[in-house]
Order: structure tokens, then sequence, then C-alpha cells
């Protein structure tokens, strides 16, 4: 089946050590997104890539990085993890954004822990 | 700029009592609006979905129908049961905008 695939699930790092979420996704959407997620908060938008395009919100700390190396593939890198970037990390895909109206498909979300 | 406003929760019911979400929106233009649903432990999942005035979203026995003159979007269900406990969230994408989220009601359905 067609889908956003995100690894690991689970994601356990040390304070200030380096860590990298990948996403997958078999939808060939343009347009793919990394949200981060608190204790069912609603999702916050961290950026966006429409296709090569990197989109950064104005309020996403410079700790977070991302990579598409291809339209299959997202990645979301923290250089270094505080206590507080413990969250849900949720990788999504739209189709083409420009055109508008286009649901978002979700992945299963990685759960990161800071020790 | 865009935005949800939805009920508060926690939100706890007795199976097969009728659910109301509200949902209320304001956006530039002529948005998309969107239900999502989250269970424990999972990522987002659609609901349902209306992309112009009067449109009604349905999946699984909830709906919600589009009113541009209220900018509401409830969520609704007749006879809700324990599997749908969850956390609900009501979006909404204008133009080319990702989607802007309300911030989640959160749903427990006790037998």
């Amino acid at each position: 089946d067609a889908m956003v695939i995100q690894n690991p699930r689970y994601q356990v790092t040390q304070f200030g050590k380096p860590v990298t979420l990948s996403c997958s996704q078999t939808l060939n959407h343009n347009v793919m997104y990394w949200y981060q997620q608190k204790s069912s908060q609603a999702p916050k938008l961290l950026f966006h890539y429409y296709d090569k395009d990197f989109n950064n919100e104005a309020d996403t700390p410079d700790n977070f990085q991302s990579r598409r190396p291809n339209t299959s593939f997202c990645f979301l890198d923290i250089r270094s993890p505080g206590l507080g970037d413990a969250a849900m990390y949720l990788c999504a895909t739209s189709r083409d954004l420009r055109r508008g109206g286009y649901e978002q498909y979700f992945g299963p979300g990685t759960r990161l822990t800071v020790t | 700029g865009n935005s949800v406003t939805q009920m508060e929760g926690p939100v706890t019911l007795s199976e097969e009592a009728f659910l109301t979400i509200n949902c209320t929106y304001t956006a530039t233009g002529y948005p998309s609006l969107f239900w999502y649903v989250q269970y424990p432990g999972e990522g987002l999942q659609l609901l349902l979905k209306a992309t112009k005035a009067d449109d009604k979203g349905s999946n699984k026995g909830f709906e919600a129908t589009y009113r541009k003159e209220t900018t509401s979007f409830h969520l609704e269900k007749g006879s809700v049961q324990v599997s749908d406990s969850a956390v609900y969230f009501c979006a909404l994408t204008s133009g080319n905008t990702p989607l802007v989220f309300g911030k989640g009601t959160r749903l427990s359905v006790i037998a």
C-alpha cells in the first residue's frame, strides 16, 4: 500500500548528541512536511519542502535542519537535542500545494526521548 | 491570518451517546476544511473533509458540514463507540498554505 513511513518509531538520544529521523513516501507527492507534537497538542509545523524548495517556519529553532535528497525521502536532523525537544515528530505529504485543497497524509510518527 | 478554534476537551461520553465537537475558523479566500483523528501513539489520520461551502464530509458515521455563513465545521456522530476514543483535530488549508490545526479535543467513550 502507498504510504508514509517513518523510522525509527522510537528514538532515544542523549542530551546534545545529534540525531536524524527519517521519512519516506510511496505517494509521489510534491510536498513533504515535518511537525513537532507534544502531549497531544496540535502538531506544530517546523518546515516543509515543495519539491526541492525548502520553507522554514519563522519560529523553528536553528537546531532543527532538514534534507530532501529526492522525492521519496526527507530527513529531520536535530543538531544538539535538548530536553525540550522530546516529542513526537510527524512527517506528512501532500499533492501540489499551489492548487490548494489537498489533504495531508501522515506517517505514524517517531517518538523522541532525550536523556 | 488563518486560524481554527475548536472546543476544549476532554469530552467524556457514554457509549451510544450523540457527539458534537465544535469548530470555527478564520481564513482568507475559500479554505478547505478537515477533521483528523489521532489514536494513542499513532499519527494523524484524515477522518473527513469538505472543500466548498455546504459540502458535507462523512466517514465511519462521522459528519461535518462546511457552513460559510457561520464559518463553522462542527463534527457530529449519532452514536459513539468505545473505539472512537481519540483526539480529534479540526484543520484548514487556504490557497497554498500548509494545514492550520485547532488545538485538538480529546474524546473518551466509556462502556
